[in-house]
């Protein structure tokens, strides 16, 4: 059974500050791995998705990793500000590649 | 576009009452999931569909729980009855279907409590 696990549970950084959050997975035969953000009371937002055959995915100042070998991801925020806040996820294709298998989350802050 | 749209996006009710939640996925997307989060077990995946199709309900919890699809362009949820156990936030997402590549688009999600 696929396992997801993000670490830490929660960081808070200050304004400008460079980050990475971390996301481990216990089967590395995936298809992908998909980073979303997710704001109080709302829904998820995609923000990347890594192919299994691409080590990187860049998307404005995030940049994803993918390392199947090892069942690593870390999502790289730069520069980071207060509009940053939220709690990210990351989620593995499971069953055949139809369902996710979803991560505990990192709830970040960024403060002034 | 609009969006994956859910309704209501709040709901109170008494343990024992009839929930319906609504969900209208993105035009063009086949396949529909409908997931519950909480804080102690994050978020799970109770049943998707295929061209309307229930392909894997074993994410249900219970008999309690029951999803349907008519038409491509809207999904329930219905819980009955209801318990306090059931309160949760539950989302509704859609996505091209077959294309395990492609993003996932969700609801806004519909927070339900049980009293």
């Amino acid at each position: 059974k696929q396992e997801v696990t993000q670490i830490p549970a929660a960081l808070s950084v200050p304004e400008g500050e460079n980050l990475v959050l971390n996301c481990s997975f216990t089967d590395s035969a995936i298809y992908n791995l998909q980073w979303f953000r997710q704001d109080p009371g709302k829904g998820l937002t995609s923000l990347l998705l890594i192919q299994s055959s691409q080590r990187e995915q860049t998307s404005g100042r995030l940049n994803a990793s993918l390392d199947k070998s090892s069942g690593r991801s870390t999502l790289y925020i730069a520069a980071s500000q207060p509009g940053d806040s939220a709690t990210y996820l990351c989620a593995v294709p499971t069953g055949g590649g139809n369902k996710l298998t979803f991560g505990t989350g990192t709830q970040l802050k960024v403060e002034l | 576009d609009a969006g994956v749209i859910q309704s209501p996006r709040h709901e109170v009710t008494e343990m024992g009452q009839e929930v319906t939640l609504r969900c209208k996925p993105i035009s063009g997307h086949n396949s529909l999931f409908w997931y519950r989060q909480t804080m102690m077990r994050g978020l799970e995946l109770l049943i998707y569909f295929n061209n309307n199709v229930p392909i894997d309900d074993s994410g249900m919890p219970e008999d309690r729980f029951s999803a349907k699809m008519p038409n491509a362009s809207f999904s329930t949820l219905k819980i009955q009855p209801s318990e306090p156990r059931d309160s949760a936030v539950y989302f509704c997402a859609s996505r091209r279907r077959g294309q395990t590549n492609e993003k996932l688009f969700f609801g806004s999600g519909t927070q339900l409590s049980v009293l």
